[in-house]
């Protein structure tokens, strides 16, 4: 069974550029989280999609947004790339809202440059 | 509002020694705890969790954690370390689905790195 798959892996942009990161849950989750970890820290919230409505924002600028699609798919996308944007982002899915049970994905290595 | 602390950024230990990995919290509300780990360039794999059934929860690899509600600790502990176990670890928390709110998210402590030494 596939777990929490995240694509691409690897992106390098350059500053002001936008982005998009994708993400697929596990098969019957509903909800999915994206954080952001950067280097010698942990993961920071950045939201949480439940039935393709938004149930959670972080503390991060407009420039992130997010979206999930009726098969539960999600992307995050960041506009306006700033160098401290630079950071691993990760994907969580959970079965239901309340995120008692995540698996993250692999994430993706987001480097601006 | 929520939050943990990891007490010791970095924590070494010889091969077949006790593993004991410190976590703090603060929640206004029941908190659900949660124990990851971080393999280089991996994403985060769940060790256990604590959700309010019983205290001293047993994780995989040899693992377990003793949720202490008195000194607000979920303190993370291996009898005998592996070389495997190297790698980094993070204590989170959420709050717990009847605790009544409405914003599920995990909050992470800064992490902790454990080295194990042959």
């Amino acid at each position: 069974d596939a777990g929490v798959t995240q694509s691409p892996t690897h992106l390098i942009k350059t500053r002001g550029q936008h982005v998009t990161l994708r993400c697929s849950p596990i098969s019957g989750h509903k909800s999915v989280s994206w954080y952001q970890q950067v280097l010698g820290q942990g993961p920071q919230f950045i939201f949480q999609y439940y039935e393709k409505e938004e149930r959670g924002r972080g503390n991060f600028p407009d420039r992130f947004s997010a979206r999930q699609f009726p098969n539960y798919s999600s992307e995050l996308n960041v506009n306006a790339l700033l160098l401290g944007d630079s950071a691993l982002y990760l994907c969580a899915s959970s079965f239901g809202r309340e995120n008692t049970e995540a698996f993250f994905g692999q994430g993706t290595r987001l480097t601006v440059v | 509002a929520q939050s943990v602390t990891q007490l010791g950024s970095h924590v070494s230990v010889s091969e077949g020694a006790l593993v004991l990995l410190r976590c703090n919290y603060s929640s206004s509300v029941p908190p659900y705890l949660f124990w990851y780990v971080q393999y280089p360039n991996q994403g985060l794999q769940l060790l256990l969790k604590y959700t309010s059934a019983a205290t001293l929860v047993k994780g995989i690899n040899g693992f377990e954690a003793e949720f202490k509600k008195s000194e607000t600790s979920f303190h993370l502990t291996k009898p005998s370390a592996h070389m495997s176990d190297a790698a980094e670890y993070f204590c989170a928390v959420n709050i717990s689905p009847w605790s009544g709110g409405s914003n599920y998210k995990l909050t992470f402590g800064k992490g902790t790195l454990l080295t194990v030494n042959p």
